[in-house]
């Protein structure tokens, strides 16, 4: 079975600076991962996704996230931070295997920008 | 285009009530899911369609909830004798499930449920 481990429960960053938002999986096959992003009151929004091509995935809004199996992360990063990157993040990874292809999440990361 | 939609955006209903969720996916899309989104659970996979398969139902908490897809589009969640512990955002999801690009899910605003 997949799982998702969130690292981080909260991270707070200063407009302008690096985000780093830390996922590692757990999977038995070849995984599908992807971040997802919701703002306040917000459904969830895709930012980026990694199916086997390339390691390194370039999302919206400036973000990407780099798969490395060797240490099964895929943390998601962004070279300066701006207000409205304030949200709540999730690392979400799919249950190919099951067929049925249902997400499994992580527990979240909430991002704070500070003027 | 037109995304995923859900209604209502809001229910308050009183314990021990039914209540019916709506979600019309997006046009074209085979796969629909529901998930359930609570502080003590986070997000949580409920029920699964693909096209004319039966339903998986696996994630489904307790044989209050049902839900059922008409005509392969427009899907409603069903909850009987709704318990406070069913208060939660309830999310739709539907995706093409495409050569290429099988697990994408584009997701609805959602439908938050408060049982008094």
């Amino acid at each position: 079975a997949q799982s998702v481990t969130q690292l981080d429960s909260h991270v707070s960053v200063s407009e302008g600076t690096p985000v780093l938002l830390r996922c590692n999986y757990s999977s038995s096959y070849s995984p599908s991962l992807f971040w997802y992003v919701q703002h306040p009151n917000k459904g969830l929004q895709l930012l980026l996704k990694y199916t086997s091509a390339a390691t390194l995935v370039k999302g919206i809004n400036g973000f990407e996230a780099e798969f490395k199996k060797s240490e099964t992360s895929f943390h998601l990063t962004k070279p300066s931070a701006h207000m409205s990157d304030a949200a709540e993040y999730f690392c979400v990874v799919s249950e190919g295997d099951t067929g049925r292809r249902a997400l499994t999440f992580g527990s979240g990361t909430r991002l704070q920008v500070q003027p | 285009g037109a995304g995923v939609s859900q209604s209502p955006s809001n229910k308050v209903t009183e314990k021990g009530k039914d209540v019916e969720l709506r979600c019309d996916p997006i046009s074209g899309h085979t796969a629909l899911y529901w998930y359930r989104q609570s502080l003590g659970q986070g997000l949580e996979f409920l029920i699964y369609f693909q096209g004319n398969s039966a339903p998986d139902k696996s994630g489904l908490p307790s044989d209050r909830f049902s839900a059922e897809r008409t005509g392969g589009s427009v899907s409603t969640l069903t909850i009987q004798r709704t318990q406070q512990e069913d208060s939660a955002v309830y999310l739709c999801a539907s995706s093409p499930q495409m050569a290429g690009d099988l697990d994408t899910q584009y997701f609805g605003p959602g439908t938050r449920l408060t049982v008094l």
